[in-house]
């Protein structure tokens, strides 16, 4: 594809639902990286994937968040539980390899009311 | 922990003057720095990437500079646009395994026509 894609664009929830993000990265690129940003807090990483390698999810906030990436291609964030505070929009950014130019998608709006 | 600031948070110009944005950082540990820009509604547009043993890279009318010893990096845009009218990020990659951006504050800049 010609650049990375996110859905829903936009996503409304209720508080203590449950809300799936997908990603799909630039075809061939490895690594990829989920990033939120909230008015608050500015942007902040989550979690990395990097080929085969084991995710680096230090940036996850609490157990609530979890993400997989299923044959090294598409990406899933769930956010189970959902509060308030997770209100923000959700990157997703891939690169070809590690330290490489990270390309990023659209970003999904997440809204819980 | 890494701390990026940029300043000024917003600046105002009429089209054409040249400007430039700032970006500082407190561990000169890093491992490259990248320019962004994000319009209103819309995910991040790379725009430059330095590796740390570079001193700058350009990309027709933008210029980035990076001096790791001071803990600064500076985007110089030359004849502004109104087209340059969006939200400027600087990240860095830390030194070490670690992949994650860590992102400034932003610095919004509107060229007045």
């Amino acid at each position: 594809g010609a650049g990375v894609s996110q859905s829903p664009s936009n996503k409304v929830t209720e508080k203590g639902k449950d809300v799936e993000l997908r990603c799909d990265p630039i075809s061939g690129h490895t690594a990829l990286y989920w990033y939120r940003q909230s008015l608050g807090q500015g942007l902040e990483f989550l979690i990395y994937f990097q080929g085969n390698s084991a995710p680096d999810k230090s940036g996850l906030p609490s157990d609530r968040f979890s993400a997989e990436r299923t044959g090294g291609s598409v990406s899933t964030l769930t956010i189970q539980r959902t509060q308030q505070e997770d209100s923000a929009v959700y990157l997703c950014a891939s690169s070809l390899g590690t330290g490489g130019v990270q390309y990023f998608g659209p970003g999904t709006r997440l809204t819980v009311t | 922990k890494q701390e990026v600031t940029q300043i000024p948070a917003a600046l105002s110009v009429p089209e054409g003057e040249n400007l430039v944005l700032n970006c500082s950082f407190t561990d000169s540990a890093i491992y490259n720095l990248q320019w962004f820009r994000q319009d209103p509604g819309k995910g991040l547009t790379s725009l430059l990437l330095i590796q740390s043993s570079q001193r700058e890279q350009t990309s027709g009318r933008l210029n980035a500079s990076l001096d790791k010893s001071s803990g600064r990096s500076t985007l110089y845009i030359a004849a502004s646009q109104p087209g340059d009218s969006a939200t400027y990020l600087c990240a860095l990659r830390g030194g070490g395994a670690t992949n994650k951006l860590i992102f400034g504050t932003g610095t919004l800049l509107a060229v007045q026509p």
